[in-house]
């Protein structure tokens, strides 16, 4: 079974720092991976997807790189805002088109 | 549609009592897909529409959960005689295609408070 681990649990940090968030996975025959933002009581919005062939995607401030042969994925988001406070999930899709996900990073940008 | 649309947003429901929530997905959308998100977890799969063909519901927790989708659009989760485990943000996704490399996209969840 896919296991999908998210480090760390918690992050807050000063308003223009870089954030970076981890995550890691067990099986590495994915067919892709996807990076959700979910805001308290709301749904998923889908960041960014990067497919099993490539090596990173970005969009705007977001920058995310994957590693499948070690398993890891790395979100980075550039000088923070407050609005950027949310939890962020990854997600990685098997030969079987699940989506399993991690536990989310809780990120608090302080202004 | 523009997105994934579900409702209700919230469901009270007393103990014993069924439920059906309903979710509406991107029109032309093949794939759908329901997953339920206990308080601080990442969502667990429940089941999986390719068109009105329920391919997977090996995710289901018992036999009172029960998914359709008649005409390969609109889906109903139902849940029979609610337990207090049944508590959850229950979330619905969908992908344009069948094939593993294609986006998901999940509509706002409906939150699901057994009393």
């Amino acid at each position: 079974k896919q296991e999908v681990t998210q480090i760390p649990a918690a992050l807050s940090v000063p308003e223009g720092e870089n954030l970076v968030l981890n995550c890691s996975f067990t099986d590495s025959a994915i067919y892709n991976l996807q990076w959700f933002r979910q805001d308290p009581g709301k749904g998923l919005t889908s960041l960014l997807l990067i497919q099993s062939s490539q090596r990173e995607q970005t969009s705007g401030r977001l920058n995310a790189s994957l590693d499948k042969s070690s398993g890891r994925s790395t979100l980075y988001i550039a000088a923070s805002q407050p609005g950027d406070s949310a939890t962020y999930l990854c997600a990685v899709r098997g030969g079987d088109y699940k989506l399993s996900f991690g536990a989310g990073t809780t990120v608090t940008v302080r202004a | 549609g523009a997105g994934v649309s579900q409702s209700p947003r919230y469901k009270v429901a007393k103990r014993g009592q069924d439920v059906a929530l309903r979710c509406d997905p991107i029109s032309g959308h093949v794939s759908l897909f329901w997953y339920q998100q206990a308080l601080g977890q990442g969502p667990e799969f429940l089941t999986y529409f390719q068109n009105e063909a329920q391919l997977d519901k090996s995710g289901l927790p018992s036999d009172r959960f029960f998914a359709e989708r008649p005409e390969g659009s609109v889906s109903t989760l139902k849940i029979q005689r609610t337990q207090q485990e049944d508590s959850a943000v229950y979330l619905c996704a969908s992908s344009y295609q069948s094939g593993g490399g294609t986006e998901a996209f999940f509509g706002q969840g409906t939150r699901l408070t057994v009393v």
